[in-house]
Parts: C-alpha cells; structure tokens; sequence
C-alpha cells in the first residue's frame, strides 16, 4: 500500500509568489493533518482534517495560508503571498479513526521562499 | 495547553552502547504518547506508541519506552544501539491518538560513534 503522497518534493519560489502543496493521504484514512518543520519551532501543527472537515486551524500562521481537503484522497496547503520567513519542510499526515489512530507522514515538501 | 519537553538536542554514544533518550510532557488527562524517528532528508516513522495498558511498550528497531505517570514521562530506550540509528528523535503526546493533532517536542539528535 503506498504510503501518504506529498508534491512536489522541493520547491523554489520568490518572495510574492503563490505556492501550492499537495498531499494524497493513505486510503481509507479519514483524517489529515498539515504540519510546519523549522529549525526555530521544530514541528507545528498548521490544521487538520476529520471526514474533509476542517477541525482545528488555529495553527495556521497567518491569513496567507489556506488549506482545502475537496475529497478524501486530495488536500492543498497554499500560501498566497509567500515570504522568506514561509520558507520551510510541510508534512502532512494521515491517520483512520479507529483502533490504530497513528498518524503516517509523507516525505514532506521543502520550500524555499526567496 | 499540551507540551512536550526533550532535554537534550544532541547525544552521542558509541555503537554498541545502550541509550535512553528522555521526553516529559504536559497534559491534563492520560495522554496519548509517541515516538518517532526521522532521517536526514525522509519524513517521520512511528517507532512506538502508547494509549494505555503496560507502561513498557516495545516499538520497532528494538527500542521500547516506559510510561511514568508521577515523572510524566516517557523515555525512549534500546540497550544497543547500531550506526544505523543516527537520526532525529521526536517525542509527542496527543489528546485523541490519531483523531487529534499532536504537539511534538524540539527533538534530539542522535550521533553514533563507531
């Protein structure tokens, strides 16, 4: 079974830009979770998703960043407009709400905001 | 709030020598407790859990960790460690295991000297 997809791996944008993440979670999990990775703040929630319904977004740093989740098998991270300090490793998780409720993490998205 | 405490950012030890990488944390009811491990470059790979029941959990890779209610603790061990072990080591404790997003500590880094 493959495991939690993220697109692309890097990505090198300019500062102003609009970068969108991508995040295909394992199937048959209902729930999905945004992560940030920086050196200063080590690893943050963002926002995640129970059923494609948003739960918890209190993470999201700033009105910049949005997250949708149209269906169970696609979800998007985008920031509009970037800057530097947006630069950053985003993984995303998913988990199935029953006995395991273990979250599995995709590889991550590495962005480079210049 | 929830948090999450790992003391030391980096330790080393030699190959063939025991660890105990050590997590406290902060929460208000039983929580939910996990290990993970990351490689430079890859995502988060879940190394053991723990919702409730023994509070010596075994994981993969042989390490296991110990639940202490009254430390609030839970501190990850392996009596022999292997090169292949060098990583980054998270610690998060979570409300509803999967259901919920997790608060992660700072990490630590683990060098293994031959």
């Amino acid at each position: 079974d493959a495991g939690v997809i993220q697109s692309p791996r890097h990505e090198v944008t300019e500062m102003g830009q609009e970068v969108t993440l991508r995040c295909k979670p394992i199937s048959g999990h209902n729930s999905l979770f945004w992560y940030r990775q920086t050196m200063m703040r080590g690893l943050e929630l963002l926002i995640y998703f129970n059923n494609n319904v948003p739960i918890d977004d209190s993470g999201m740093p700033e009105d910049r960043f949005s997250a949708k989740m149209p269906n169970a098998s696609f979800s998007t991270l985008k920031i509009q407009p970037s800057e530097p300090r947006d630069s950053a490793v985003y993984f995303c998780a998913s988990s199935s709400l029953g006995d395991t409720d273990t979250q599995y993490f995709g590889p991550g998205t590495r962005l480079t905001v210049l | 709030a929830q948090s999450v405490t790992q003391p030391d950012i980096h330790i080393t030890v030699s190959e063939g020598a025991s660890l105990e990488l050590r997590c406290n944390y902060s929460y208000g009811a039983t929580p939910y407790l996990f290990w993970y491990v990351q490689s430079p470059g890859q995502g988060l790979q879940l190394l053991l859990k723990y919702f409730s029941g023994d509070t010596l959990v075994q994981g993969i890779k042989g390490f296991e960790a110990e639940f202490k209610r009254s430390q609030s603790s839970f501190n990850l061990r392996k009596p022999s460690v292997h090169w292949s072990d060098a990583a980054e080591y998270f610690c998060a404790v979570g409300a509803g295991g999967g259901a919920d997003g997790l608060t992660f500590g700072k990490g630590t880094h683990l060098i293994i000297q031959p």
